[in-house]
């Protein structure tokens, strides 16, 4: 298996435009978890899904911040519009939900919001 | 929510050495996991510990837990530079949903 796919790897953006970030889970995960990384606040969970449905997304700090996952093998985080605080690592990771869960993280979304 | 929280924050060692990380949470949990994250990279399971273990062996990795302290250690032992990286923590709560919390990590430089 090729591990989480995250794309773009790196995303540069001018203030108020929309951006979209990809993620493709391991295939037969059930779980797929958005983080956000920045030196400041470590690492933060933005929104976690299960089966494919939204769980908890009381870590999304705004509402221009949405994320979807349309099937098993697709998630997208939203940020529209985007604002220089943003910037940040943004990590998708999978997992297969149980007592023992460990978590697989894609490389990353280097997002500068300029 | 629970957390956990690494200390030292960072280390730096001399090749061989070994490298020892503490972790504390605050609630009970199902288990403890902890990651490394090379620099530009995604964060690797490295090790899980459950709440009934109180030590765990992986390769040059040894995990402690301490339920009644809330606490764990992590030890890398005959350390090397490969194992330069930040080193993560993560609890699983044992209330509700069992999602993971994450430490705010630990940087360790092993020196050549």
């Amino acid at each position: 298996d090729a591990g989480v796919i995250q794309s773009p790897r790196h995303e540069v953006t001018e203030m108020g435009q929309e951006v979209t970030l990809r993620c493709k889970p391991i295939s037969g995960h059930n779980s797929l978890f958005w983080y956000r990384q920045t030196m400041m606040r470590g690492l933060e969970l933005l929104i976690y899904f299960n089966n494919n449905v939204p769980i908890d997304d009381s870590g999304m700090p705004e509402d221009r911040f949405s994320a979807k996952m349309p099937n098993a093998s697709f998630s997208t985080l939203k940020i529209q519009p985007s604002e220089p605080r943003d910037s940040a690592v943004y990590f998708c990771a999978s997992g297969q939900q149980g007592a023992d869960e460990k978590l697989f993280f894609g490389s990353g979304t280097q997002l500068s919001v300029l | 929510s629970q957390q956990g929280e690494e200390d030292p924050q960072a280390l730096s060692i001399q090749e061989g050495e070994n490298a020892t990380m503490n972790c504390s949470y605050k609630t009970s949990i199902n288990n403890l996991q902890w990651y490394r994250q090379n620099s530009g990279r995604g964060l690797v399971h490295l090790i899980l510990i459950r709440s009934n273990e109180r030590e765990k062996h992986s390769g040059r990795l040894r995990v402690t837990l301490d339920t009644s302290k809330k606490s764990s250690s992590l030890l890398i032992t005959a350390s090397r530079a490969a194992d330069t990286a930040s080193y993560f923590c993560a609890t699983a709560s044992s209330y509700g949903n069992n999602r993971l919390a994450f430490g705010k990590g630990n940087q360790v430089v092993v020196i050549p």
